[in-house]
Order: structure tokens, then C-alpha cells, then sequence
């Protein structure tokens, strides 16, 4: 079946470095990627859908400036996480959607995020 | 906007027993799609089930079904003979087929099942 790919699975940085977590579709071609954000105990909140050779579309109350997102092929999705801060903490979750209307939506592993 | 409820944080079960997780949403359109995901801890998301809206018949994958009720917009998960595998946090998330909510997956806020010998 379709492999969405997430690297790194965990990652630990320092406040107001930046961090880029790579989201790719492995045996298939996404026009579109969706980064979630998922804090503990809670559901995955979709924060931007990344459109390939476009600029990403952000929910409401997602910082673009903060949350770079860059789909630069048809299989790979990137989100850097700009000047981290602890509140930037969370596990981050990609997925990836083939090509039709009825298809599914395949997601990568996740990505623990700590920032001391 | 639509919008995704989950009425039952916890819900418990006994090993080869039935369950059912609640899950209600609220929308304005008439086609798009439900879905029952499982995260296990590995954190993980699994596709459990899905239901096309336009369907009357419910959704069946082996151990799981559902009791989809369009009208009272109620998409229930059951799951059979219950096995320890199944303990996770059971999401239910819906995606709509209009443009612009058409890919977005709109999700509950999720229930957390446990299994107990």
C-alpha cells in the first residue's frame, strides 16, 4: 500500500533555532500534503494544506511567517518551524493524498518536537 | 464549518466483548465522507472504516462496523469480539467533497478505548 514517509521521527532543539521536518509520499504522486499538529491527550488539528508548485494554505490562527511550508515536488512536503519556542512543542503529523477524488489519505509517522 | 463530536473521552471493554464509540457531526453539505482512524501509541494513524455519505448500506471491515444515520448525522463505531490489539485512541473524522473543504479531514477530539482481560 501508499508509504508516507515523516523525518525525523523525534527531534530536540533550542529556543529560536529553526527546525525542518521532511513529509514524502514514497510509491506514489501528492498534488497535496497536509501538516497536523497534535498536542497530548488532544485531536489532530489541521494547520496548513501544502500544494505542490503553490503556496500553502493556512487554517486560521496558524502563523505563516512561523510555520514555512515549501512542496517543491510531487513527493515531498517540508514544514520548518522558524525562531522555535517551547509552546512550539507538539508531535507534528503529515499526510498525503493520491490522486481521485475517492482516494484516501495516507499519514507519515509523526514527529516529536521538543524545544528546550 | 463542520464540526466533528466525540461524547466519550474513555470507554472500556472486555476482551472478546462488543463496544460501540459515539461520534455526531454537524455539516450543511449533502455528499462527502466519514472515517473511523485507530492511533495506537506508536501514535500512528490507521484507517479503521470509512462511509461514503450517499451510501445507505454501513460500512463493514471484519471486526468493525458502523451505524451510519445520515439524517440524525450519528456515525457509530462497533467493534466485535474485542481484542487487547485494539486498545488505542479512536478518532472519527469526517471530509467534505465541496471545494475548499474537499481533502481536509476534520477530526474529533477523539476516545480513548482500553481492553481489559
Amino acid at each position: 500500500g501508499a508509504v508516507v514517509s515523516q523525518h525525523p521521527s523525534r527531534v530536540i532543539c533550542k529556543s529560536g533555532t529553526s527546525v525542518k521536518i521532511e513529509c514524502r509520499s514514497l510509491d506514489f504522486q501528492a498534488t497535496t500534503m497536509f501538516w497536523y499538529r497534535q498536542f497530548p491527550k488532544q485531536s489532530l488539528m489541521l494547520m496548513a494544506t501544502s500544494n505542490e508548485g503553490s503556496k500553502a494554505t493556512y487554517e486560521q490562527g496558524v502563523e505563516k511567517d512561523k510555520f514555512l511550508i515549501n512542496h517543491a515536488s510531487l513527493t515531498l512536503s517540508t514544514l520548518t518551524v522558524t525562531s522555535a519556542h517551547p509552546e512550539d512543542s507538539s508531535f507534528y503529523i503529515c499526510s498525503a493524498r493520491e490522486a481521485g477524488p475517492n482516494s484516501p489519505l495516507h499519514f507519515g509517522n509523526g514527529t516529536r518536537l521538543t524545544v528546550t | 464549518a463542520q464540526t466533528v463530536t466525540q461524547s466519550q473521552p474513555e470507554m472500556s471493554v472486555q476482551e472478546a466483548e462488543t463496544v460501540t464509540l459515539s461520534c455526531t457531526y454537524d455539516t450543511s453539505e449533502s455528499d462527502y465522507y466519514l472515517f473511523w482512524y485507530k492511533q495506537p501509541p506508536s501514535r500512528q494513524m490507521i484507517l479503521v472504516i470509512r462511509q461514503e455519505a450517499y451510501k445507505q448500506q454501513n460500512a463493514t471491515e471484519n471486526r468493525f462496523s458502523v451505524n451510519f444515520q445520515k439524517a440524525a448525522k450519528s456515525f457509530s463505531l462497533k467493534i466485535s469480539d474485542s481484542q487487547l490489539g485494539d486498545a488505542a485512541m479512536y478518532f472519527c473524522a469526517y471530509r467534505g467533497q465541496n471545494t475548499g473543504t474537499a481533502s481536509k479531514l476534520t477530526f474529533g477530539t477523539g476516545t480513548r478505548l482500553q481492553v481489559t482481560l
